[in-house]
């Protein structure tokens, strides 16, 4: 079946320090790839997305690249601020499917 | 503005008590999914529909019950037989079964037995 695994959190970072927060995953096919982000006591909310290999999403600043050959969709953001703080959750989507989520990753940044 | 809307926000619960949450749509979208979210776990799937009148049972469906009888409006109820209930219920849609397209959240009702 479809599995996604994330980078075990928390992770702590300074503003303005760079982010990396690792994901992978196992599916048939050539699902599409997401990133959602998940601010306390809210729902998810889409944060970007890559529908085929070598794409890139980009969005506020956060970036992930959909690696075929690494089965990895790594996000990453140059400058992190405290208002970054949030869980990310990375999630595949196949052809004609539901979705498969990760166990989502916890991000810290400290003034 | 389209979106999602769940209620209550927040809802307590009598052991032995059915309970139901509301989740209604406005984004036309077709296909709606319930998740349960423990603190700190990732999202585990309830039940999902993609077309009214029809849904599947996802991974957890023990103890919940839903219905789709309209594309806007997906409840879920907890049943008595729920032995753990006690958690924050995320609703979601998407527009379509293409792999494209992302889902959109609902801003989750937390349920807690008393």
């Amino acid at each position: 079946g479809n599995s996604v695994t994330q980078m075990e959190g928390p992770v702590t970072l300074s503003e303005e320090a760079f982010l990396t927060i690792n994901c992978t995953y196992t599916a048939t096919g050539y699902p599409s790839l997401f990133w959602y982000v998940q601010y306390p006591g809210e729902g998810l909310q889409l944060l970007l997305k890559a529908t085929k290999a070598d794409d890139k999403g980009s969005n506020k600043g956060f970036e992930a690249t959909y690696r075929k050959e690494t089965t990895s969709f790594h996000l990453e953001k140059g400058s992190v601020q405290v208002s970054d703080s949030a869980v990310y959750f990375c999630a595949l989507r196949p052809n004609a499917g539901k979705s498969t989520f990760g166990d989502g990753t916890t991000l810290t940044v400290k003034p | 503005d389209g979106g999602i809307t769940q209620s209550p926000k927040y809802l307590f619960r009598k052991e032995g008590q059915n309970v139901t949450l509301s989740c209604e749509q406005n984004l036309n979208h077709d296909a709606m999914y319930w998740y349960r979210q423990d603190p700190g776990q990732g999202l585990r799937l309830i039940y999902y529909s993609q077309i009214v009148n029809d849904f599947q049972k996802g991974d957890i469906a023990e103890g919940y019950s839903v219905s789709r009888e309209k594309k806007e409006s997906f409840p879920l109820t907890v049943t008595s037989a729920q032995k753990n209930p006690t958690a924050f219920y995320l609703c979601a849609s998407s527009i379509s079964q293409s792999p494209d397209y992302g889902y959109t959240f609902g801003s989750g009702t937390r349920l807690t037995v008393v």
